[in-house]
């Protein structure tokens, strides 16, 4: 069956980076978009971009154009999103989500709560 | 980018109710439009794809209508598993955005 599975909680300082995985299994990892969402405490949703698994193109919202970068390891079927430069307003749960049976994000990961504190 | 306006942002019902809930695109989006469910502390999960699909498992009092800029979500008799938090999404392009949430509970 299909899952994607992220990373544990993390804590960084400000300024930081964080580093957070998807591992995808089930389904062909290449041949779907890989997209990431993020949630701050209380507040909605935030979509912050996607990256192609076959091709390693990527398209980043302009908000996190310079500060985000995403990758992908097809040897191990992984998704990883890179964020620096670490504020508070940063501290969020993180997503990825793919379109993978459905035309839209019908496979979620469980999140990874990122938290930026002194 | 383009704007998804919800409303309301939230509402009370009572079980039984007939729930509507609307989402607005600041431009044209022809269908490229879907609803997704978050209840507290999971992710989000996909209800209506394209404006109208329903996804495979959702349960039939969820159905959802619209084109362009003005979207409905309705949830025809509302249930106590229904009390959620709504999102719309516009997939016509990037960057894709959400609406703001409607959080959902029971009178």
């Amino acid at each position: 069956q299909v899952q994607l599975v992220q990373s544990g909680a993390e804590v960084k300082k400000p300024g930081a980076s964080v580093k957070v995985s998807c591992k995808a299994s089930g389904y062909t990892f290449t041949g779907y978009y890989m997209h990431w969402v993020r949630q701050a405490p209380g507040q909605g949703l935030e979509w912050m971009g996607w990256i192609n698994p076959n091709s390693g193109d990527n398209y980043y919202a302009q908000k996190f154009q310079g500060r985000v970068t995403m990758t992908i390891d097809t040897y191990i079927n992984v998704a990883y999103m890179e964020l620096s430069g670490l504020r508070y307003d940063d501290t969020a749960v993180y997503y990825c989500a793919s379109d993978i049976e459905a035309a839209g994000f019908d496979y979620w990961g469980q999140g990874t709560l990122v938290t930026v504190s002194s | 980018a383009i704007q998804m306006t919800q409303s309301p942002s939230s509402l009370s019902a009572s079980v039984g109710d007939r729930v509507t809930i609307t989402c607005r695109a600041s431009q044209d989006i022809r269908n490229d439009l879907d609803w997704f469910q978050q209840k507290p502390g999971k992710a989000p999960k996909l209800l209506i794809y394209a404006a109208s699909g329903v996804h495979s498992g959702v349960p039939s009092r969820f159905s959802a209508s619209g084109s362009g800029t003005e979207f409905t979500l309705t949830i025809s008799s509302l249930q106590p598993e229904d009390i959620a938090t709504y999102y719309c999404l516009q997939d016509y392009n990037y960057p894709h955005t959400f609406g703001q949430g409607t959080k959902l509970e029971i009178k």
